[in-house]
């Protein structure tokens, strides 16, 4: 199994401008999670989704911020449009029902 | 609301060395507890994780962890520790109800020669 896999690795875009960042989870997993990493704030949950459904979106900080889970394979975070202050790393998760999540390797984003 | 608290933000060891880092949660029932780590640039990697049974449990790369109810702790140590174990350790917490991850600030380890 590849894991959890993310992309693009790394972006860096211009203030304003729209950014899509991009999670394929662990095939079977039915828990897919949205992380950001700041060195203020850690790790914060974003959202998840749990059978491609939206369960819990309180972390969403703003409604520039957007979650889509079309199918159990692909899920997408969008930012539109993006503030110096969205830089931070963005983990996605999968898992199982109490398996114990597995990362993907993040998307580091800076704003500028 | 259940929460995580790492009391160390820093720790150095020797190389050799033991290491215990501290974890405590806040929460009225039993959680399923779980150490992460995160090496520089990398994304997190479970070390070990509680759901319920014996409440010492073994984990990837010599590492153990102990949940004391009592206590609310779940600290987790190695008896000897390698150059390579530098990063950060990262507590969290799962309630029961749920499957909702709730991490501890983390604690950055650095190894002296």
């Amino acid at each position: 199994d590849a894991g959890v896999i993310q992309s693009p690795r790394h972006e860096v875009t211009e203030m304003g401008q729209e950014v899509t960042l991009r999670c394929k989870p662990i095939s079977g997993h039915d828990y897919l999670f949205w992380y950001r990493q700041t060195m203020m704030r850690g790790l914060e949950l974003l959202i998840y989704f749990n059978n491609n459904v939206p369960i819990d979106d309180s972390g969403m900080p703003e409604d520039r911020f957007s979650a889509k889970m079309p199918n159990a394979s692909f899920s997408t975070l969008k930012i539109q449009p993006s503030e110096p202050r969205d830089s931070a790393v963005y983990f996605c998760a999968s898992s199982s029902r109490f398996g114990g999540y597995t990362f993907g390797s993040g998307t580091r984003l800076t704003v500028v | 609301a259940q929460s995580v608290t790492q009391p160390d933000i820093h720790i150095t060891v020797s190389e050799g060395a033991s290491l215990e880092l501290r974890c405590n949660y806040s929460y009225g029932a039993t959680p399923y507890l779980f150490w992460y780590v995160q090496s520089p640039g990398q994304g997190l990697q479970l070390l070990l994780k509680y759901f319920s049974g014996d409440t010492l449990v073994q984990g990837i790369k010599g590492f153990e962890a102990e949940f004391k109810r009592s206590q609310s702790s779940f600290n987790l140590r190695k008896p000897s520790v390698h150059w390579s174990d530098a990063a950060e350790y990262f507590c969290a917490v799962i309630k029961a109800a749920g499957n909702k991850l709730t991490f501890g600030g983390g604690t950055r380890v650095l190894v002296k020669p």
